[in-house]
């Protein structure tokens, strides 16, 4: 599964805290993505990276906040915690050439209390 | 908003039953992509189509591009246990970087 992880696999947090979740990837893919994804809505995406310090936003990219210091990591922040965001939240690469084809990691369920 | 529409959104099926979903899309597809998702997994690529109606074949699937290339279909034919999960298309918008996802079918099957 183009050796991605995400870390944490689950969390539970209350609402007004910071909570940060990590993608990290070992194939040096120079495009990474975070979609959250919520029943009915399929996949929705909220940032996404082409490059280190290079990243633009998602069509749900309100509340969230992203850096990519490191080819191989990608960070997505909530600053401030809301129930809203309980979702479970994907990474995904890009591989080059001519497919598109994105490859997901395994997820994180968040869930804010 | 949503730019990619998937239905039906719910399809339950005996098994040895055929099942199709359809994606449209209000603006059109540099491609389309296809994704499988088991309960409590990840999506998993399945193909991607280019060309203006364009149709490949993967076992006892058969995907369809649109001579528009704003809709898509899947068809099973003659379904298993083991296609239970939700399938996902998902199109890069000409000209974006970022793909849209329809919301997916969720497919059950009854042995």
């Amino acid at each position: 599964d183009a050796g991605i992880t995400q870390s944490p696999r689950h969390k539970v947090t209350e609402t007004g805290t910071p909570v940060t979740l990590r993608c990290h990837q070992t194939e040096n893919h120079r495009y990474m993505y975070w979609y959250r994804q919520d029943p009915g809505h399929g996949l929705r995406l909220i940032h996404y990276s082409y490059g280190v310090k290079d990243t633009d936003k998602g069509e749900v990219s309100d509340g969230y906040s992203v850096s990519r210091s490191k080819t191989e990591d990608f960070l997505l922040t909530l600053e401030s915690a809301t129930s809203s965001q309980t979702s479970v939240y994907f990474c995904a690469i890009r591989t080059p050439g001519g497919t598109d084809t994105q490859y997901f990691g395994p997820g994180t369920r968040l869930t804010v209390l | 908003g949503q730019q990619v529409m998937q239905i039906p959104q719910y399809q339950h099926v005996q098994e040895g039953e055929d099942f199709t979903t359809y994606c449209n899309s209000s603006t059109t597809l540099s491609n389309i992509q296809w994704y499988k998702q088991r309960p409590g997994g990840h999506p998993v690529f399945l193909i991607q189509l280019v060309k203006s109606g364009e149709v490949k074949k993967q076992k006892r699937l058969t995907f369809q591009f649109g001579e528009a290339k704003k809709n898509s279909s899947l068809h099973i034919t003659a379904t298993q246990t083991t296609d239970v999960g939700t399938y996902f298309c998902a199109g890069y918008i000409t000209g974006n970087n970022d793909m849209r996802f329809g919301a997916g079918t969720r497919l059950t099957v009854k042995p």
